[in-house]
């Protein structure tokens, strides 16, 4: 298995841009979390999916973050309008059934608002 | 959800083992205890899991106390690539779970 794939690795936008970050799980794994980690607050829950039904959003920042999972392969978060602030490294994670199961994260989108 | 606690930062020297102290002192019957660790630029990593009794596995091991209110992850013989925020957190036996990481114990290893 590749593994969770997370592209791009890298964006360079302009404030006010809209971003959009992807993710394509562990096939099989049917709980897919996103976390964003900046120096000064670590590794934050934004938000996470169980068989595609996103269970809880409480940890996005605000109305200009959204994320979709259409199917079980695939989840998008999307920033509109990005700002400064929004500058961080964004990961995806995943993750099958419950307990024991272990968490498998991919490689991360580093984004930087200018 | 249930907390855990970590020292910030932890110091070895090459080849000398690591004992990496987590405190979860609200922990329920059915939680996980996981633990993982991010490398400089890279996504966090599993390292080991258990629930009651003690582990091995090829990279550490975890040793649980038997109240479970606090375990420790042992690392044998650390290297230079051991160097890592090494994170303890709690995973419940439902699917519905939310994984809340903390800041993790820094982990500095000299040659």
């Amino acid at each position: 298995d590749a593994g969770v794939i997370q592209s791009p690795r890298h964006e360079v936008t302009e404030m006010g841009q809209e971003v959009t970050l992807r993710c394509k799980p562990i096939s099989g794994h049917n709980s897919l979390f996103w976390y964003r980690q900046t120096m000064m607050r670590g590794l934050e829950l934004l938000i996470y999916f169980n068989n595609n039904v996103p269970i809880d959003d409480s940890g996005m920042p605000e109305d200009r973050f959204s994320a979709k999972m259409p199917n079980a392969s695939f989840s998008t978060l999307k920033i509109q309008p990005s700002e400064p602030r929004d500058s961080a490294v964004y990961f995806c994670a995943s993750r099958q059934g419950s307990g024991a199961n272990v968490l498998t994260f991919g490689a991360g989108s580093r984004l930087t608002v200018l | 959800d249930a907390k855990t606690t970590q020292p910030n930062s932890m110091e070895s020297n090459e080849e000398e083992p690591v004992h990496l102290p987590c405190n979860h002192s609200t922990i329920s019957g059915t939680d996980y205890i996981h633990w993982y660790r991010q490398l400089p630029s890279q996504g966090p990593e599993y390292v080991i899991h258990g629930l009651t009794s003690n582990v091995n596995n090829r990279m550490a091991s975890l040793a649980i106390a038997e109240d479970r209110k606090s375990s420790t992850l042992i690392l044998h013989r650390a290297t230079l690539r051991d160097a890592a925020v090494y994170y303890c957190i709690l995973i419940g036996g439902g699917s519905n779970y939310k994984l809340t990481f903390g800041k993790g114990t820094l982990l500095t290893v000299n040659p």
